[in-house]
């Protein structure tokens, strides 16, 4: 069955370090992939959107990769602030209908001072 | 403030209660959703409306019900609801039902049952 795997539950870093988030997923590949940040006791809200045609996108401190042959996203947050403290989610099309995303369960962000 | 809000924000009811989450969106979006997030788990997706049709979970309970009355009001029915039911109910808007559109979220309503 089709799954998605954000790479462990939780990541500590130090503020100003480049936090690295992995987003893997088998059997289908999608043709858009979107990342969302939720703080606790919030919404999620959407960071960046990635086609499968593009390698990279980058938005301030924030960059997207999206390698279809090893069906996984990579996303960082250079010179990260305590800010960015949040549980990031990957969430893509799994049904191949181009329509309905499926979540991951997120990475939990902890940036230290 | 992301343009969807829901009401209440916070809920507390009994298995054999009957209650009603709403949600609206002020963004002219033309498909609605709701989710639901239970701890350590990922969002679900229970149904959606758009233009086009409506889309359900088929694993979701019968004990929820959906109703969109028009393209900016969302309702998710609740009754004799379980335990297991609590959680973070979660609506949001997309511009259509397209998985490159953008989904706005609006601020959840925990639910918790007795």
């Amino acid at each position: 069955s089709q799954k998605i795997e954000q790479n462990s539950e939780a990541l500590n870093i130090q503020e100003g370090k480049t936090a690295t988030l992995t987003c893997n997923y088998t059997n289908y590949s999608p043709a858009y992939l979107q990342w969302y940040r939720q703080d606790p006791g919030r919404g999620p809200v959407f960071l960046l959107l990635i086609r499968e045609n593009e390698k990279e996108k980058r938005k301030e401190r924030l960059k997207v990769t999206f390698d279809t042959t090893l069906k996984q996203s990579l996303f960082h947050i250079t010179a990260s602030q305590p800010a960015d403290s949040a549980t990031y989610l990957c969430a893509l099309d799994l049904s191949g209908s181009a329509r309905q995303l499926t979540f991951g369960s997120g990475t939990q962000l902890t940036v230290l001072p | 403030e992301t343009g969807v809000t829901q009401t209440p924000r916070h809920l507390v009811m009994g298995m054999t209660n009957k209650k009603s989450l709403k949600c609206e969106q002020h963004l002219g979006h033309n498909a609605m959703y709701w989710y639901k997030q239970s701890a350590k788990k990922p969002l679900e997706l229970m149904f959606v409306y758009s233009l086009e049709e409506r889309v359900e979970n088929n694993s979701v309970p019968s004990r929820f019900s959906p109703e969109c009355p028009n393209s900016s009001h969302l309702f998710l029915h609740l009754h004799t609801l379980q335990p297991e039911d609590s959680a973070l109910y979660l609506c949001a808007s997309s511009q259509e039902f397209r998985a490159w559109n953008e989904q706005f979220f609006g601020p959840g309503t925990r639910l918790t049952v007795l």
